[in-house]
């Protein structure tokens, strides 16, 4: 079945400067994949999506890229903020959209 | 507009009782989703209904079941509760179904003692 995991569980970055957390996926059939964010004490929150036909996505600060070949995702984040601080998951969808797997999350940690 | 309400927030239960969980989409919203997040195993999807019926459904025992109100609104059930199903029980709500933009209601921590 699809696995999904992320490279890091934590990851620790100076305030101003910025964030990338890459994911790997096992299922080369895996057509969508989200982004969320989860602060503590509440659930998953969207960030950005990307599908397969595409490699780039650019949203608010973040920046989401594909690369199928190498079945590898990453989500950048331009001048981190304290706000960003939280863990944050990726997730691949196949065979319909409702079967989505997640990976195991990484807790990004924002130094001021 | 609200999100998506869960409730309880909190609860707390007898290995070998059953419980039942609620969740209520936002408007407009048919599909709601249920997924169980545990340190060990993070984020796995129980079930989706759409349309008051079960559309797709993850890896899990026969114990969790679920269903779906002509309102949207959706309940799960877990029967003959194990220590191990304690965790943070996720619905989240989208438009026409799919992780497309799907909005997650707080969650219900559920511990099994």
């Amino acid at each position: 079945g699809e696995s999904v995991g992320l490279h890091l569980p934590t990851l620790s970055v100076q305030e101003g400067d910025n964030s990338i957390i890459n994911c790997a996926y096992s299922n080369s059939a895996s057509d969508y994949f989200i982004w969320y964010k989860q602060e503590s004490g509440k659930g998953p929150q969207f960030i950005i999506d990307i599908r397969s036909n595409m490699d780039k996505r650019q949203g608010q600060r973040v920046t989401v890229l594909l690369n199928k070949t190498v079945k590898h995702l990453s989500l950048q984040i331009a001048a981190t903020q304290p706000g960003d601080s939280a863990v944050y998951f990726c997730a691949a969808t196949s065979g319909g959209y409702q079967k989505v797997t997640f990976g195991t999350g990484t807790k990004l940690q924002v130094i001021p | 507009k609200a999100g998506v309400t869960q409730t309880p927030r909190y609860l707390i239960k007898t290995r070998g009782q059953q419980v039942t969980l609620s969740c209520s989409p936002i408007s407009g919203h048919r599909s709601v989703s249920w997924y169980q997040q545990t340190p060990g195993q993070g984020l796995q999807f129980l079930f989706e209904y759409f349309s008051e019926t079960q559309r797709n459904k993850g890896n899990f025992p026969g114990r969790f079941s679920g269903r779906q109100f002509s309102n949207s609104r959706s309940e799960m059930n877990v029967s003959t509760l194990e220590l191990g199903d304690s965790a943070l029980y996720l619905c989240a709500s989208s438009l026409g179904g799919g992780a497309t933009e799907a909005f997650f209601g707080q969650g219900t921590r559920l511990t099994v003692v």
